[in-house]
């Protein structure tokens, strides 16, 4: 069964820091990723995409992933943290018809000053 | 304009009693669901329907109905409502069934049953 694990429940970096969330997939065929992120107290909303095309993919608000099938991670990473980027990270994966996504059990990013 | 917007926001009861969930679009997707956020966030899906028609149902409890008067609308009928199953409900919607569809979700239910 394809399933998604992220490492690290809480991540903490300073403002204009380097964010790295990390998301791991187990997948028997070619696995469809993806990246959500939860503001306090709202919906899930999509970051980016991996959907086999290209292994670089680039999303909203500067934020970007990088499929690596020897490495089987998909990695979301951001230049330079903002304040505003303070939320709950979610990877999923597609698992079934119906377009099902089956989600990880997520990444508090904390934004310091 | 709320795309996907659910009500009530809130919703605190006791247990054994009956609630609903509404859940309304307006973006013309075919297919909805419905996914349960525990106390912990883990996110699962519960039901999903395209085009009014049941394709996904995971083994949820059958106190759970869901129902889906039209595409634009799914609700779910909770019965005998228990502890546990205080969570986060949230809609969602997507354009067919593809895989490499986006979901786009509402702004949760918050239900405490005391």
């Amino acid at each position: 069964a394809q399933s998604v694990t992220q490492l690290g429940s809480h991540v903490s970096v300073s403002e204009g820091a380097l964010v790295l969330l990390r998301c791991n997939y187990s997948s028997s065929v070619p696995p469809y990723l993806f990246w959500y992120v939860q503001y306090p107290n709202q919906g899930l909303q999509l970051l980016l995409k991996y959907t086999s095309a290209a292994t670089l993919v680039k999303g909203i608000n500067g934020f970007e992933a990088e499929f690596k099938k020897s490495e089987t991670s998909f990695h979301l990473t951001k230049p330079s943290a903002h304040m505003s980027d303070a939320a709950e990270y979610f990877c999923a994966v597609h698992t079934g018809g119906g377009n099902k996504l089956t989600f990880g059990t997520g990444t508090q990013l904390k934004v310091e000053l | 304009d709320t795309a996907v917007s659910q009500t009530p926001k809130y919703l605190v009861t006791q247990m054994g009693n009956d609630k609903s969930i509404k859940c309304e679009q307006n973006l013309g997707h075919d297919t909805m669901y419905w996914y349960k956020q525990d106390s912990k966030k883990f996110l699962k899906i519960m039901f999903s329907y395209n085009n009014k028609e049941l394709i996904i149902n995971e083994t949820v409890p059958n106190r759970f109905s869901p129902k889906s008067p039209d595409k634009a609308h799914l609700n779910l009928h909770i019965n005998s409502l228990e502890l546990g199953d205080s969570a986060v409900y949230f809609c969602a919607s997507s354009t067919g069934t593809s895989n490499t569809g986006e979901l786009f979700f509402g702004e949760g239910s918050r239900l405490t049953v005391l």
